[in-house]
């Protein structure tokens, strides 16, 4: 089945300053790629999504990258704010099922003031 | 209701007591998801309902975990003679459509505590 890992488990950026986190899949199949945003106390939030026919998309001060030959997609941040902490997750979905959305272990982002 | 509203939001319980958590969807949500989260981890898949299909139950980690959904509607997990590596906040997620793609709108979960 569908493994998602994903980098860093923390991450503290100075506001202003850019973030990364990166993920790998291991099943070729996947096509669907989303990010999700958790809040303190709160369900996680689409925020960006990618799918596998595309290499980049951009939404104001956020993308997400593809590279479906090595597995890897990437979420970017930039001008990052205080608003941006949170826990987020990356997520691949293989095509054959749509129940098994496989989440990461998350990524704790910390915006330094 | 506007989103997912999950009950109880918190549930403290003794070791070997059952407990039942309730989800209502998103009106119109074919799909419904468990998912499981301990502290400081990911989401772990439990279960998924799409419409009046057999649910994927592939999820679910032990035989005292079980769930059911009536059509399109509200759905309850169950966990029977819990233990305290139950501990965890136990998120719903539901889905207006069942392919690949779909967004899901997630609750803002139950915590459950077993003593």
């Amino acid at each position: 089945g569908e493994n998602v890992e994903q980098h860093p488990s923390t991450l503290s950026v100075q506001e202003g300053d850019s973030a990364v986190i990166k993920c790998t899949y291991s099943d070729s199949a996947s096509n669907y790629f989303p990010w999700y945003k958790q809040e303190l106390g709160k369900g996680p939030q689409l925020i960006i999504d990618i799918r596998s026919n595309v290499g980049e998309k951009k939404d104001q001060r956020i993308a997400v990258t593809l590279n479906k030959t090595a597995k890897h997609f990437s979420l970017h941040i930039t001008e990052t704010q205080p608003e941006d902490s949170a826990v987020y997750f990356c997520a691949a979905t293989p095509y054959s099922s749509a129940s098994k959305i496989i989440f990461g272990s998350g990524t704790r982002l910390s915006i330094r003031p | 209701g506007a989103g997912v509203s999950q009950s109880p939001s918190n549930k403290v319980t003794e070791k070997g007591k059952d407990v039942e958590l309730r989800c209502d969807p998103i009106s119109g949500h074919t799909a419904l998801y468990w998912y499981r989260q301990r502290l400081g981890q990911g989401l772990e898949f439990l279960i998924y309902f799409q419409g009046n299909s057999a649910p994927d139950k592939s999820g679910l980690p032990s035989d005292r975990f079980s769930a059911e959904r009536t059509g399109e509607s509200v759905s309850t997990l169950t966990i029977q003679r819990t233990q305290q590596e139950d501990s965890a906040v136990y998120l719903c997620a539901s889905s207006y459509t069942a392919g690949v793609g779909g967004e899901l709108f997630f609750g803002e979960g139950s915590r459950l505590t077993v003593l």
